[in-house]
Formats: C-alpha cells, sequence, structure tokens
C-alpha cells in the first residue's frame, strides 16, 4: 500500500537560514509528487509537483524539491527562509496508473524565528 | 486564482444528530475530494467523487458518510449521525483531472459534535 513518511512533525529555523523538510515514499513505481503549504486557517496551496524529467523542480516563493529515486524521497529545499514561510508543509502522493486520490504525509509545521 | 468555497466555516452538533458540509468546487472541476485535517495537522482522505459516483473511499469513510453533489451545484458531506470522534476539520478539494493536476482546497469547515 502506498504511503507517505514526514518524519518531522516541528522543525525551527532562524530567519536567513537553509531549510529541508524531508518526505519519503512507499510506492512500487514512480508516482506523482506534490508538496503543498497550510498557512493558519487556510487550505492547503500547491508548492511544486514532479513526475519526471529534471529531478529537482522549482517551486513558488524560492522553493524547489529533489527527487532521489534510490532513496524515494522527495525533499523540499529552501535556501534561506523568510518569517512568512512558517506554516504546515505536506508532502503528497498521487498514484501514476490509477485514479485514486493523492495521500498525504503527517505534515511539518515550520516555524521560522526573527 | 480559482477558488474553493466551504459553507459554512463552522458547525456545533450534538452528538447523534445529522450535518451537511457544503461545497463550492472550481466551475470546469471534474474530481471531487474531502479530507479530514485533525489536530492541524494529519491530513487525511475520506473520499473521491467522479462523474457522480465514489470513485475511491478510504475505512474512515464510515457507513454514517456519504457524498453527492446533485445537478452541478454543491458537493456535500452528509454526516448522519454523528459521533464525537468525528469532530475535526473537513476539506474539501478539486481538480480538473486526477494524477499530476493540483487539487484545489477550500478553507474547511471545522466540525465540533459535543
Amino acid at each position: 500500500a502506498q504511503s507517505v513518511t514526514q518524519p518531522d512533525a516541528r522543525v525551527t529555523v532562524s530567519e536567513g537560514a537553509s531549510l529541508q523538510l524531508r518526505c519519503k515514499y512507499s510506492y512500487s513505481g514512480t508516482p506523482y509528487l506534490f508538496w503543498y503549504v497550510q498557512y493558519p486557517r487556510q487550505g492547503l496551496q500547491l508548492l511544486l509537483k514532479y513526475y519526471s524529467g529534471d529531478p529537482v523542480v522549482q517551486g513558488v516563493n524560492g522553493f524547489e524539491a529533489e527527487f532521489i529515486k534510490s532513496n524515494s524521497s522527495f525533499h523540499l529545499r529552501k535556501a534561506s527562509v523568510h518569517w512568512s514561510d512558517s506554516a504546515v508543509y505536506f508532502c503528497a502522493v498521487s498514484p501514476f496508473n490509477n485514479n485514486n486520490a493523492p495521500r498525504f504525509g503527517a505534515g511539518t509545521k515550520l516555524s521560522v524565528k526573527p | 486564482g480559482p477558488k474553493v468555497l466551504q459553507i459554512p466555516s463552522h458547525q456545533i452538533i450534538d452528538m447523534g444528530q445529522m450535518v451537511t458540509l457544503n461545497c463550492d468546487p472550481v466551475s470546469n472541476h471534474l474530481y471531487f475530494y474531502w479530507y479530514k485535517q485533525i489536530l492541524g495537522q494529519q491530513m487525511e482522505f475520506l473520499v473521491n467523487f467522479y462523474n457522480g459516483k465514489v470513485m475511491e473511499k478510504s475505512k474512515l469513510f464510515k457507513d454514517q458518510f456519504s457524498v453527492e453533489r446533485p445537478d452541478g451545484s454543491y458537493f456535500t458531506l452528509k454526516i448522519q449521525p454523528t459521533a464525537l470522534e468525528d469532530s475535526a476539520v473537513y476539506f474539501c478539494a478539486s481538480s480538473p483531472d486526477w494524477g499530476f493536476y493540483e487539487q484545489y482546497f477550500g478553507p474547511g469547515t471545522r466540525l465540533t459534535v459535543l
């Protein structure tokens, strides 16, 4: 069965520092991969998505993610975080060969210290 | 960008009562979803709906749950009867197709069952 693991429930970084949020998935094949962000009292918004091609994909607001097939990972990165990046980040996986709905990881709550 | 609306934003009901959560998806989207969010983080898939039918549901989608979208109007989630463990924030999402397409999320309905 497909699963998505975000091992870090909470991450705290200082403003201007670099960031990596981890995501690993379990699926027999290469699924569609997504990162979403949720700001307080709002729905999720797409940051970026990946299926094939260059394993480093660029998203909005300076975010990028790298797909590493050998590790079944799709970690999110940002070179320099801003206090406004404080939010909950979700990794999601959608199967390639059927129309099952995307499944989400448990989320990582990012706090950026000024 | 396209918006998904959810009505009401907050609903408080007594255990055992019926509740209907309403979602106004993006107008040309074909796939509709409900997710349940607990404790502000874990985003659990409930159900996926397409062409007037439930395509997929999780074990959280109990017999007391039902969904419909009569005549292209609101996409609704009905819970009858409600239980204490149904207290959560329910997010509706829609997408134009399945797979690599972005899901657009509403702001959520906070359901409190007393």
